[in-house]
Order: structure tokens, then sequence, then C-alpha cells
């Protein structure tokens, strides 16, 4: 009940293509579910976030679709720029919870 | 300034020795984590401490102990190193767990290697 599943391991697009990440988790006491931004030999890095009373937000190129029945919420890069090239993590996390359960993540690459 | 930093950033030592990684936050916040990142990139929670507090041991073998001295300060000893202990050490902090949606700010790794 504690996984936050991950999907797809790698993905490979086009610059100015849409990437998207798709998480799911099981525990309905999850309400924060941030995605991460990792690049080579750096920490994680927030990169946005979404509470559960809300179905989307955006900001700037990244958007996350979240739907609370389904269990499930995505990221969306519009207009995939090399630089966007990095491991992507969706997490989950709640007040009864003391940690953030991290997907599995996912390798982006952006070929330009 | 660095939010959350960590030391060393590289550690190659020998099976079996003893050794320590040190992390502080200049955040103000009151939790403090570690997390294992192996080489499959898997982020794994090992400790969260909530005010110089153990709030989570995550099945973590007892020769890892981690140490808060203060609450910007959360540190990690690993006794009798195994290669299993090969991997990259995140030191993270957030806001007090009563405060809903928090960030975690995660230090930039140390990575450790057993030979």
């Amino acid at each position: 009940q504690q996984q936050v599943k991950q999907s797809p391991q790698s993905l490979i697009v086009q610059k100015g293509g849409i990437s998207i990440i798709n998480c799911a988790y099981e525990n309905t006491a999850f309400d924060y579910f941030p995605w991460y931004q990792q690049f080579p030999g750096k920490g994680p890095a927030l990169l946005i976030a979404i509470r559960p009373d809300v179905s989307e937000k955006k900001e700037g190129r990244f958007t996350i679709s979240f739907n609370k029945s389904a269990k499930q919420f995505s990221l969306h890069i519009m207009d995939s720029q090399p630089g966007d090239s990095a491991t992507y993590f969706c997490a989950a996390s709640g007040s009864g919870t003391y940690k953030y359960i991290f997907g599995t993540g996912t390798r982006l690459k952006v070929l330009a | 300034d660095t939010a959350v930093s960590q030391t060393p950033k590289y550690l190659v030592t020998q099976m079996g020795n003893d050794k320590s990684i040190k992390c502080e936050q200049n955040l103000g916040h009151d939790t403090m984590y570690w997390y294992k990142q192996d080489s499959k990139k898997f982020l794994k929670i090992m400790f969260s401490y909530n005010n110089k507090e153990l709030i989570i041991n995550e099945t973590v073998p007892n020769r890892f102990s981690p140490k808060s001295p203060d609450k910007a300060h959360l540190n990690l000893h690993i006794n009798s190193l195994e290669l299993g202990d090969s991997a990259v050490y995140f030191c993270a902090s957030s806001l007090g767990w009563e405060t809903l949606g928090t960030e975690a700010f995660f230090g930039q790794g140390t990575r450790l290697t057993v030979v």
C-alpha cells in the first residue's frame, strides 16, 4: 500500500515533442504528490507538485494531471528540450507518513 | 549558501571499515531524512527525524546509526561496511509534518563505494 508505481522506465522524445510520465498509488492517505527532477551527479530537485483537491496544475511547460478516483497522476512536459534530459521521479506523501515515497524513476532523453 | 550540504561527496573505503557522512541544513526545517539511491536509481527512505527524534527506521540494518545533535544536523554512521552498501546516500530536509504538502530539499549526495 505504500508503493508508488511509475512508468515508463525510460523515454526518448524529439525536441519540441511532449513527454508523458505516469504514476499510480494505492494509499488514499497520501495528500501531496510532487515530481522531482534529477541530473547526473546531483540531488533530486522539486519540479512541480499537486494536492488532490485540484485535477491539474501547470507551471510553464510542466503540467501535472491528477485523477483522484483512479489514484493516478502524470507529468506532461510540453515542447521538450534537450536540457530536460534527466531522471524524473514521482513521489507521494501524507501527514501520517513522515516520508516521501518515490516512484522508480523515468530516464528521459530529449533528442536535439 | 547551500540549503542542504553533505560531506564528503565521494567516499571510497574497504569492506569492514566504519565511516560517517555528515549533513547540515540551513533552512530552519524540523524534519530531516536519509535516502539511499541504488545503482538502478531507486530512492528508498532509510531514516526520518523530526526535531531530533527518530520517527522512521525503515528496516535498515543496525550497522547504520543516524545521529541528530540538533535540528540542523543529521549524520549517518555506518559500521562494518559491506559491498552491498555501495550506493549514493542523500540527506534531505523539509518543514515539519504538521505543515501539509511541503517540499523536501535534497543534498548533493554522497557516493559511497565499498571495495
